[in-house]
């Protein structure tokens, strides 16, 4: 599968506790989003990054959230101290800088937070 | 920062029927204008995309309007058919391709009813 991939697709957790969620983009492109989606709504972007540089942090990235894309390939995000409001769906997106600038999303990972 | 309003939420036609979805945006300087297919469990995926430059994208049932004086732009699809049964999101940035984030809609639950 050569799209973009989430791992784990669903997580629960316990009210307080940590969990990070990876991403690996299409492997050219350089540019790669977080964003969460709940029900009935559209995705919200969180933060993106061009290569390892995180360029951009949404207003909803409270300090209990941490993106990283250390070698400028896959990413990690991690919510400490989860609670209730966390549960969503997380969504990753990637997409070259220049020519094709679609961004293509992956699965997502649904986390519930109980 | 940008504010992109959808409508309608929710648009039940018959099968073979037009569909219209209509979105505005706030922030002028919003220039890619993607509509997202969402179907249940599934990643958004892209159906059509135009460019601020460009007041008409055509490709096969699905067209893309853009009025940049209004700030709005519109999907329509033709000869609707029940595969076209999904979450419809529309979505604006700046830049071009998802730099720096998408703003989406709140997305339109499209009906085909036999």
């Amino acid at each position: 599968d050569t799209g973009v991939s989430q791992d784990p697709r669903h997580k629960i957790t316990k009210r307080g506790q940590n969990v990070t969620f990876r991403c690996d983009p299409i492997s050219e492109h350089n540019r790669l989003y977080w964003y969460r989606q709940t029900l009935g709504q559209g995705p919200e972007f969180l933060t993106y990054f061009q290569n390892e540089a995180q360029l951009e942090k949404s207003r909803l990235l409270s300090d209990r959230f941490s993106a990283e894309r250390p070698k400028g390939s896959f990413s990690t995000l991690e919510i400490q101290r989860t609670e209730q409001g966390d549960s969503a769906m997380y969504l990753c997106a990637s997409s070259l800088v220049r020519g094709d600038t679609e961004a293509f999303f992956g699965q997502g990972t649904r986390l519930t937070v109980v | 920062g940008e504010n992109v309003e959808q409508h309608p939420s929710t648009l039940s036609v018959q099968e073979g029927d037009s569909a219209v979805i209509k979105c505005t945006y706030s922030d002028s300087a919003s220039n890619y204008f993607p509509w997202y297919k969402q179907e249940l469990g599934k990643r958004p995926q892209l159906i059509i995309d135009i460019r601020s430059n460009v007041g008409e994208k055509k490709d096969q049932r699905i067209a893309v309007t853009l009025n940049k004086t209004a700030k709005h732009f519109s999907l329509h699809i033709t000869e609707t058919q029940p595969e076209d049964s999904a979450v419809y999101f529309c979505a604006a940035s700046i830049g071009g391709g998802g730099a720096d984030g998408l703003t989406f809609g709140k997305g339109t639950h499209l009906i085909i009813q036999p």
